[in-house]
């Protein structure tokens, strides 16, 4: 098992450019979700999904949409990419209920020019 | 709020005990997770206690004080590859995970 795969592991956009971050996991795990890590600080949920065709925002969803049509993959879009949205986005997924153990992938990190 | 207090950094050296602290606000809270992540690397799991007391897990334990809104991460025998950022988490419905900013654990010779 592959566990979760991201892509691409680096990425510089401008401003106002558009892209997707993707996600994909091979261990039938039904939630889903992504993460944002800055400088000195924790991981902030941006969005999640309990299964596919279902998502609900985190603490931090402006300027980022998602969207999971499949079990096994959840691409995280940003829109207009604006400086603020520089950072390391993790992915992560575990299984349904009330298990606790998130697998992450191994990160993108981002910067916006 | 959501928010998880845990110390910024600790320092320790190789073969003693250490305690990582974390304090939480209790709103629909479910349980605490611990996760380590080495510079570069991304966050792998190391324990979860939902319930009161202590988790071991070889070197590493966990343990939660619902009643006190405190859990800690101990690492015993510290090694030099322990060096890393020690994060609590917390759930709120098994949807929602919350995390601290992080303990940078530093352990010398």
């Amino acid at each position: 098992n592959a566990g979760v795969t991201q892509t691409p592991k680096f990425q510089v956009l401008k401003t106002g450019q558009s892209m997707t971050l993707q996600c994909a996991q091979d261990m039938n795990h039904e939630y889903m979700s992504w993460y944002r890590q800055d400088p000195g600080m924790g991981l902030r949920l941006i969005h999640y999904s309990v299964g596919a065709g279902i998502t609900d925002q985190g603490e931090v969803p402006n300027g980022y949409n998602v969207s999971r049509s499949t079990t096994e993959d959840f691409p995280l879009r940003l829109l207009s990419a604006a400086p603020s949205q520089t950072s390391v986005y993790f992915c992560a997924s575990k299984f349904g209920g009330a298990n606790e153990k998130l697998f992450f992938g191994s990160g993108t990190q981002l910067s916006v020019l | 709020g959501q928010s998880l207090e845990q110390p910024s950094e600790v320092t320790a050296v190789e073969g003693a005990i250490v305690q990582i602290n974390c304090t939480y606000q209790t709103s629909g809270f479910y349980g605490l997770s611990w996760y380590q992540q080495h510079d570069g690397g991304a966050p792998t799991f190391l324990s979860y206690n939902g319930l009161d007391g202590l988790e071991e897990t070889g070197r590493f334990s966990s343990f939660l004080s619902r009643s006190d809104s405190y859990g800690y991460l101990l690492l015993q025998e510290l090694q030099m590859k322990d060096s890393a950022s020690y994060f609590c988490a917390r759930g709120d419905n098994f949807n929602k995970f919350y995390f601290g900013s992080g303990t940078k654990l530093n352990v010398k010779p």
